[in-house]
């Protein structure tokens, strides 16, 4: 197995731009999560998803920020429009249960 | 919610000796803990994990102890080796989710 996949690994946008950031999770996993992290934050969780469906999105900041998932294979996380506060790194990862998970690569996200 | 802390930012070990990593969490519901490591531009990477019904296992070169009476727990790594430079993670899982602590980079001097 790959791993969980995202893409693309660097992103470099000016404010305002729309970014999406795209996840391919670990095939047979039900669980899909969105972190983001920061030196000052650390890592946080934005959003889980549990057989595609949204479950908890308490930690998305704002109404900037959405998350979808179409199907078992892909979701994407949408910031629209962007800020220089946006920029961190952006996790995804899945589990086949609350448990362990594992996260992909990451997505560099810079904003100018 | 869950509040989850390392006691040291930096640990610097001498290679072949032993790594001690502490954290301490604030939830007493939370039942299900995990070690990351991360590596310089890559993921968290699972080390090993412990359920609050024990309180210690091992793997390979590393243990995890867990003392839930003062909601303490920590990572020995057994003769450091250079690969395993690099920042730890405790998180503990309560209502269903992963709550990090900061980060204890580790740094291995040869």
């Amino acid at each position: 197995d790959a791993g969980v996949i995202q893409s693309p690994r660097h992103e470099v946008t000016e404010m305002g731009q729309e970014v999406t950031l795209r996840c391919k999770p670990i095939s047979g996993h039900d669980y899909l999560f969105w972190y983001r992290q920061t030196m000052m934050r650390g890592l946080e969780l934005l959003i889980y998803f549990n057989n595609n469906v949204p479950i908890d999105d308490s930690g998305m900041p704002e109404d900037r920020f959405s998350a979808k998932m179409p199907n078992a294979s892909f979701s994407t996380l949408k910031i629209q429009p962007s800020e220089p506060r946006d920029s961190a790194v952006y996790f995804c990862a899945s589990s086949p249960s609350h448990n362990e998970q594992f996260f992909g690569p990451g997505t560099r996200l810079t904003v100018l | 919610g869950e509040s989850v802390g390392l006691h040291l930012p930096t640990l610097s070990v001498q290679e072949g000796d032993n790594s001690i990593i502490n954290c301490a969490y604030s939830n007493s519901a939370s039942d299900y803990f995990i070690w990351y490591k991360q590596e310089s531009g890559k993921g968290p990477q699972f080390i090993i994990d412990i359920r609050s019904n024990m309180d210690k296992r091992q793997g390979q070169r590393v243990t995890v102890l867990l003392n839930k009476t003062v909601k303490h727990l920590s990572l020995q790594i057994a003769a450091t080796q250079p690969g395993d430079s690099a920042v730890y993670f405790c998180a503990a899982l309560n209502d269903y989710k992963l709550s990090f602590g900061a980060g204890t980079t580790v740094t291995v001097r040869a």
